[in-house]
Protein backbone atom coordinates (compact mmCIF):
# COMPACT_ATOMS: atom_id res chain seq x y z
CA UNK A 1 0.00 0.00 0.00
CA UNK A 2 1.40 2.94 -1.07
CA UNK A 3 2.12 6.12 1.71
CA UNK A 4 2.26 9.56 1.06
CA UNK A 5 3.98 10.51 -2.61
CA UNK A 6 6.13 13.94 -2.84
CA UNK A 7 7.60 15.59 -5.77
CA UNK A 8 10.14 16.58 -6.71
CA UNK A 9 12.78 14.95 -3.86
CA UNK A 10 14.54 17.64 -4.19
CA UNK A 11 14.48 21.31 -5.33
CA UNK A 12 17.19 24.03 -6.78
CA UNK A 13 15.93 27.23 -8.12
CA UNK A 14 17.69 30.77 -8.10
CA UNK A 15 15.42 33.47 -5.94
CA UNK A 16 12.54 35.00 -7.80
CA UNK A 17 11.49 31.77 -9.49
CA UNK A 18 8.16 30.20 -8.73
CA UNK A 19 8.28 26.51 -7.25
CA UNK A 20 5.40 23.90 -7.10
CA UNK A 21 5.74 21.39 -4.68
CA UNK A 22 3.56 18.15 -5.16
CA UNK A 23 1.86 15.65 -2.64
CA UNK A 24 -0.63 12.84 -2.94
CA UNK A 25 -2.00 11.46 0.04
CA UNK A 26 -2.80 8.18 1.25
CA UNK A 27 -6.27 6.92 -0.48
CA UNK A 28 -8.97 7.33 1.59
CA UNK A 29 -7.34 9.90 3.96
CA UNK A 30 -9.45 12.77 4.22
CA UNK A 31 -7.09 15.19 5.95
CA UNK A 32 -3.81 16.51 4.09
CA UNK A 33 -1.28 18.55 6.04
CA UNK A 34 2.30 20.47 4.57
CA UNK A 35 4.75 21.09 6.62
CA UNK A 36 8.15 23.20 6.72
CA UNK A 37 11.20 22.15 8.61
CA UNK A 38 14.23 23.91 9.13
CA UNK A 39 16.76 24.20 11.95
CA UNK A 40 15.73 27.35 13.07
CA UNK A 41 11.52 26.61 13.69
CA UNK A 42 11.68 23.05 13.76
CA UNK A 43 8.32 21.75 12.71
CA UNK A 44 5.76 23.61 11.73
CA UNK A 45 2.64 23.27 10.35
CA UNK A 46 1.60 25.45 7.57
CA UNK A 47 -1.66 24.50 6.55
CA UNK A 48 -3.93 21.82 6.24
CA UNK A 49 -7.42 20.22 4.68
CA UNK A 50 -10.23 18.36 5.60
CA UNK A 51 -12.15 17.09 2.53
CA UNK A 52 -10.10 18.99 0.23
CA UNK A 53 -11.29 22.74 2.19
CA UNK A 54 -8.29 24.65 3.66
CA UNK A 55 -9.24 24.76 7.68
CA UNK A 56 -6.25 26.75 8.87
CA UNK A 57 -3.53 28.34 7.04
CA UNK A 58 -2.40 30.74 10.13
CA UNK A 59 0.98 29.20 9.34
CA UNK A 60 1.61 30.14 5.69
CA UNK A 61 4.02 32.39 5.99
CA UNK A 62 3.43 35.24 3.92
CA UNK A 63 1.32 35.95 0.32
CA UNK A 64 3.93 34.35 -1.60
CA UNK A 65 3.08 30.75 -0.55
CA UNK A 66 -0.10 29.45 -1.57
CA UNK A 67 -1.80 25.99 -1.22
CA UNK A 68 -4.33 23.97 -3.31
CA UNK A 69 -6.34 20.37 -3.15
CA UNK A 70 -8.26 20.22 -6.10
CA UNK A 71 -9.30 17.29 -5.04
CA UNK A 72 -8.86 14.10 -2.72
CA UNK A 73 -5.68 12.90 -4.41
CA UNK A 74 -3.96 15.84 -4.82
CA UNK A 75 -2.42 18.82 -3.32
CA UNK A 76 0.07 21.50 -4.35
CA UNK A 77 2.35 24.12 -2.70
CA UNK A 78 3.33 26.90 -4.19
CA UNK A 79 5.91 29.89 -3.60
CA UNK A 80 6.10 32.73 -6.32
CA UNK A 81 8.28 34.18 -6.09
CA UNK A 82 10.81 31.95 -3.71
CA UNK A 83 13.45 33.79 -1.66
CA UNK A 84 16.42 31.77 -0.17
CA UNK A 85 14.82 32.11 3.27
CA UNK A 86 12.40 29.56 1.58
CA UNK A 87 14.93 26.91 1.85
CA UNK A 88 13.97 24.35 3.80
CA UNK A 89 12.13 20.49 4.00
CA UNK A 90 8.95 20.70 3.22
CA UNK A 91 6.46 17.77 4.30
CA UNK A 92 2.79 16.58 3.74
CA UNK A 93 1.30 14.34 5.78
CA UNK A 94 -2.57 12.76 5.48
CA UNK A 95 -4.56 11.16 8.20
CA UNK A 96 -7.94 9.37 8.16
CA UNK A 97 -9.69 11.79 10.76
CA UNK A 98 -7.50 10.91 13.41
CA UNK A 99 -4.31 11.98 15.24
CA UNK A 100 -2.14 9.92 13.65
CA UNK A 101 -0.42 11.92 10.25
CA UNK A 102 1.33 9.61 7.95
CA UNK A 103 4.07 11.60 6.57
CA UNK A 104 5.92 12.00 3.20
CA UNK A 105 9.59 11.25 2.54
CA UNK A 106 9.63 15.23 1.92
CA UNK A 107 10.97 17.77 -1.03
CA UNK A 108 14.34 19.37 0.11
CA UNK A 109 13.93 22.70 -1.65
CA UNK A 110 16.91 25.24 -1.97
CA UNK A 111 16.60 28.87 -3.17
CA UNK A 112 19.77 30.39 -4.05
CA UNK B 1 6.27 30.64 22.79
CA UNK B 2 6.83 26.62 22.26
CA UNK B 3 4.07 24.95 23.47
CA UNK B 4 5.71 21.32 22.82
CA UNK B 5 9.67 20.90 24.47
CA UNK B 6 12.50 18.31 23.94
CA UNK B 7 14.97 20.13 26.15
CA UNK B 8 17.43 17.28 25.37
CA UNK B 9 18.96 17.82 21.85
CA UNK B 10 20.77 14.61 22.09
CA UNK B 11 20.92 11.53 23.79
CA UNK B 12 23.67 8.99 23.63
CA UNK B 13 23.11 5.44 25.14
CA UNK B 14 25.11 1.93 24.90
CA UNK B 15 23.08 -0.92 23.00
CA UNK B 16 21.05 -2.91 25.26
CA UNK B 17 20.28 -0.16 27.56
CA UNK B 18 17.19 1.05 27.80
CA UNK B 19 16.98 4.99 26.56
CA UNK B 20 14.46 7.64 27.86
CA UNK B 21 13.35 10.86 25.66
CA UNK B 22 11.43 13.41 27.60
CA UNK B 23 8.99 15.96 26.32
CA UNK B 24 7.23 18.62 28.41
CA UNK B 25 3.91 20.81 27.34
CA UNK B 26 2.46 23.77 28.13
CA UNK B 27 -1.05 23.71 26.90
CA UNK B 28 -3.70 22.13 29.40
CA UNK B 29 -5.95 21.57 25.91
CA UNK B 30 -3.30 18.89 24.51
CA UNK B 31 -5.52 15.60 24.82
CA UNK B 32 -3.65 12.95 22.37
CA UNK B 33 0.03 12.74 22.42
CA UNK B 34 2.48 11.42 19.72
CA UNK B 35 5.97 10.14 18.91
CA UNK B 36 7.14 10.10 15.39
CA UNK B 37 10.99 8.83 14.48
CA UNK B 38 12.70 9.98 11.70
CA UNK B 39 15.80 9.02 9.54
CA UNK B 40 18.02 11.24 7.21
CA UNK B 41 16.24 11.78 3.90
CA UNK B 42 12.63 10.43 5.07
CA UNK B 43 9.67 11.57 6.52
CA UNK B 44 8.64 11.04 10.35
CA UNK B 45 6.91 8.02 10.99
CA UNK B 46 4.37 7.33 13.48
CA UNK B 47 5.91 5.19 16.51
CA UNK B 48 3.81 5.14 19.35
CA UNK B 49 0.52 7.58 20.86
CA UNK B 50 -1.03 8.12 24.32
CA UNK B 51 -4.65 9.33 25.01
CA UNK B 52 -4.60 11.62 27.97
CA UNK B 53 -7.07 9.36 29.95
CA UNK B 54 -4.29 7.22 30.07
CA UNK B 55 -0.58 7.02 31.48
CA UNK B 56 1.03 4.45 30.21
CA UNK B 57 0.92 3.18 26.55
CA UNK B 58 3.30 0.15 25.23
CA UNK B 59 4.12 -1.12 22.26
CA UNK B 60 6.81 -3.90 22.10
CA UNK B 61 9.98 -2.49 23.13
CA UNK B 62 8.72 1.03 23.31
CA UNK B 63 6.34 2.45 25.91
CA UNK B 64 4.91 6.29 26.47
CA UNK B 65 4.61 7.51 29.92
CA UNK B 66 2.21 10.75 30.45
CA UNK B 67 2.27 12.68 33.56
CA UNK B 68 -0.54 15.03 33.10
CA UNK B 69 -0.09 17.09 36.43
CA UNK B 70 3.87 17.85 35.46
CA UNK B 71 2.62 18.45 31.66
CA UNK B 72 5.01 15.99 30.79
CA UNK B 73 5.39 12.71 28.65
CA UNK B 74 8.62 10.71 28.12
CA UNK B 75 9.20 7.20 26.08
CA UNK B 76 11.54 4.41 27.14
CA UNK B 77 12.70 2.37 24.27
CA UNK B 78 14.05 -1.22 26.10
CA UNK B 79 16.34 -2.50 24.94
CA UNK B 80 17.71 0.15 23.04
CA UNK B 81 19.39 -1.12 19.76
CA UNK B 82 21.29 0.38 16.88
CA UNK B 83 18.62 1.09 14.63
CA UNK B 84 16.60 3.13 16.83
CA UNK B 85 19.62 5.89 16.23
CA UNK B 86 17.00 8.50 14.82
CA UNK B 87 15.97 12.14 15.23
CA UNK B 88 12.26 11.45 17.96
CA UNK B 89 9.70 14.04 17.79
CA UNK B 90 7.55 14.54 20.49
CA UNK B 91 3.80 15.82 18.98
CA UNK B 92 0.42 16.83 20.86
CA UNK B 93 -3.08 17.69 19.43
CA UNK B 94 -5.91 19.09 21.14
CA UNK B 95 -9.35 20.92 20.71
CA UNK B 96 -8.16 21.99 17.26
CA UNK B 97 -8.90 19.16 16.05
CA UNK B 98 -5.90 17.48 13.82
CA UNK B 99 -3.38 19.98 14.36
CA UNK B 100 -0.32 18.90 15.35
CA UNK B 101 2.26 20.93 17.58
CA UNK B 102 6.06 18.78 17.08
CA UNK B 103 9.03 19.55 19.53
CA UNK B 104 12.27 20.53 18.10
CA UNK B 105 12.93 16.61 18.53
CA UNK B 106 16.06 14.60 20.38
CA UNK B 107 18.71 12.78 18.09
CA UNK B 108 19.04 9.57 19.91
CA UNK B 109 22.64 7.64 18.89
CA UNK B 110 22.77 4.00 20.16
CA UNK B 111 26.08 2.76 20.13
CA UNK B 112 27.01 -0.97 19.31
Amino acid sequence: DAGVIQSPRHEVTEMGQEVTLRCKPISGHDYLFWYRQTMMRGLELLIYFNNNVPIDDSGMPEDRFSAKMPNASFSTLKIQPSEPRDSAVYFCASSAGGDTQYFGPGTRLTVL
Amino acid sequence: DQQVKQNSPSLSVQEGRISILNCDYTNSMFDYFLWYKKYPAEGPTFLISISSIKDKNEDGRFTVFLNKSAKHLSLHIVPSQPGDSAVYFCAASGNAGNMLTFGGGTRLMVKP
